[in-house]
C-alpha cells in the first residue's frame, strides 16, 4: 500500500544544533512533496513544497529539504534550530497517479523539542 | 484573505448529541478536505471535495458521520451520534486546483465528547 513514513517519533536537540528530519514515501511515479509545521495548539502550515526542478527545495523560517528520487525520500533539513523551532513536523505527498483528486497522505509526524 | 475559517474552535457535548463542525474554504479554492487529528492515529483523511462534490469518503468512520458541500463556500461535517471516542481535533482544508499544489488548513475545531 502507498504509504509515508518519518522515522523519528521524537527529536530532541539543543539549541543552534543541526537537523535532519527523515521522511521516505512508497509511490511510484511522479510525486509533489510538501512538509508542513504544526506549533503547539496551532494548526498545520506549509513549510515547503517540491514538484520539480531542483532538488533541493528552500522554504520558510530557513528549511530546506532535498529530494532524493533514488531513495524516495524528502528530508528536512535547518542547519541551527532555535528554541522556537519546536513544534510537530509533517511530511506529505501527492501522488497524481494514486490519489485522484490531489489528496495529500501525509506521515505520523516528528515532534521536534528544542533546549534553550 | 481570512483563510480557512472553522467553527466552533471548541466544543464540548455529550455522548449521543449531535455535534456539526462547519467550514468557509478560502474564497477561489475549488477542493475542500476534512482531516481529524488524534494522538493515537495521526492525521486522518475523513472526506474531500472537489467543485462541491465528495470525491472520496472513504476515510469516513462510520455512518455516524456524514459530511456536505452546499455551495462553494461552505461545508459541515455533523456526528450523529456523537460517541467519546470522537474526541479529536478536527480540521478543514482548501485549495486551488485539486490540493495537488499542498492545501492551506484552517484552525480546527477541538471536539471532546463526555
Amino acid at each position: 500500500a502507498q504509504s509515508v513514513s518519518q522515522h523519528n517519533h521524537h527529536v530532541i536537540l539543543s539549541e543552534a544544533a543541526s537537523l535532519e528530519l527523515g521522511c521516505n514515501y512508497s509511490y511510484g511515479g511522479t510525486v509533489n512533496l510538501f512538509w508542513y509545521v504544526q506549533y503547539p495548539g496551532q494548526h498545520l502550515q506549509l513549510l515547503l513544497k517540491y514538484f520539480s526542478g531542483d532538488p533541493l527545495v528552500k522554504g520558510i523560517k530557513g528549511f530546506e529539504a532535498e529530494f532524493i528520487k533514488s531513495k524516495f525520500s524528502f528530508n528536512l533539513r535547518k542547519p541551527s534550530v532555535q528554541w522556537s523551532d519546536t513544534a510537530e513536523y509533517f511530511c506529505a505527498v501527492n501522488s497524481p497517479l494514486y490519489n485522484q483528486g490531489g489528496k495529500l497522505i501525509f506521515g505520523q509526524g516528528t515532534e521536534l523539542s528544542v533546549k534553550p | 484573505d481570512a483563510g480557512v475559517i472553522q467553527s466552533p474552535r471548541h466544543e464540548v457535548t455529550e455522548m449521543g448529541q449531535e455535534v456539526t463542525l462547519r467550514c468557509k474554504p478560502i474564497s477561489g479554492h475549488n477542493s475542500l478536505f476534512w482531516y481529524r487529528q488524534t494522538m493515537m492515529r495521526g492525521l486522518e483523511l475523513l472526506i474531500y471535495f472537489n467543485n462541491n462534490v465528495p470525491i472520496d469518503d472513504s476515510g469516513m468512520p462510520e455512518d455516524r458521520f456524514s459530511a456536505k458541500m452546499p455551495n462553494a463556500s461552505f461545508s459541515t461535517l455533523k456526528i450523529q451520534p456523537s460517541e467519546p471516542r470522537d474526541s479529536a481535533v478536527y480540521f478543514c482544508a482548501s485549495s486551488q486546483g485539486g490540493g495537488a499544489y499542498g492545501y492551506t488548513f484552517g484552525s480546527g475545531t477541538r471536539l471532546t465528547v463526555v
